[in-house]
């Protein structure tokens, strides 16, 4: 099994729609959940850090379930500048390491 | 968040020659540093932990004597590819974690193509 495991998609939704990621994680030690974001050929950037109680930050909603070892991404009104991979990143547990998921690909179309 | 740089962006280098790459902290004194390297379509794997003043520790699977480490200062962690091959052709990205959830920054990345 995946220590980071996500949907790649392509997600292919119009501007103005609501979409979800799902993404799950094998090692129960870890402590610290985010979600970046990757645009083509480019670095990843942080998008939010996902806290136990679960946090929104504009249109991004972020929720965790640590029993079912599960973190998810909810997009609202969709842009097309939204347009990018968005990678689920858990710590490992040790040594400020992280696991990068494969990434789930979103494409926002007129 | 911090902000890390990378040089070079890009390199294409024959197979045998060697590539070094540099990692800088702009705003942040890092006494810890990562490497990472990224395929095509492939997720994010990391290399090896860079500290400060002292020998890096590489990942599984991840040749020390073949990607040389060097973190001389709190700014500055460079990886170096010795003779390169073919294989070695991916994109590397450096990072840090200065944040206070355990966060990295990451550097722009640098496009290695070895012919």
């Amino acid at each position: 099994r995946k220590e980071v495991e996500q949907d790649p998609g392509p997600f292919n939704v119009p501007e103005g729609a609501t979409v979800a990621f799902n993404c799950t994680y094998s090692n129960s030690a870890s402590q610290s959940f985010f979600w970046y974001r990757q645009d083509c050929r480019k670095e990843p950037k942080l998008l939010m850090s996902v806290y136990s109680s679960g946090n929104e930050d504009g249109r991004f909603t972020a929720q965790l379930n640590r029993a079912s070892q599960y973190i998810s991404l909810l997009i609202r009104d969709s842009k097309l500048s939204d347009s990018a991979t968005y990678l689920c990143v858990v710590d490992t547990g040790t040594a400020s390491k992280l696991t990068f998921g494969t990434g789930t690909r979103l494409q926002v179309t007129l | 968040g911090a902000v890390v740089s990378q040089h070079p962006s890009w390199v294409i280098c024959k197979s045998g020659t060697s590539v070094k790459i540099e990692c800088r902290s702009l705003d942040f004194q890092a006494t810890t540093m990562f490497w990472y390297r990224q395929f095509p379509k492939q997720s994010l794997m990391l290399m090896a932990t860079s500290n400060e003043g002292s020998k890096a520790t590489y990942e599984q699977g991840v040749e020390k004597d073949k990607f040389l480490i060097n973190h001389a200062s709190l700014t500055l962690s460079t990886l170096t590819v010795t003779s390169a091959h073919p294989e070695d052709s991916s994109f590397y990205i450096c990072s840090e974690s200065s944040g206070s959830y355990n966060e990295q920054f990451f550097g722009p990345g640098t496009r290695l193509t070895v012919l």
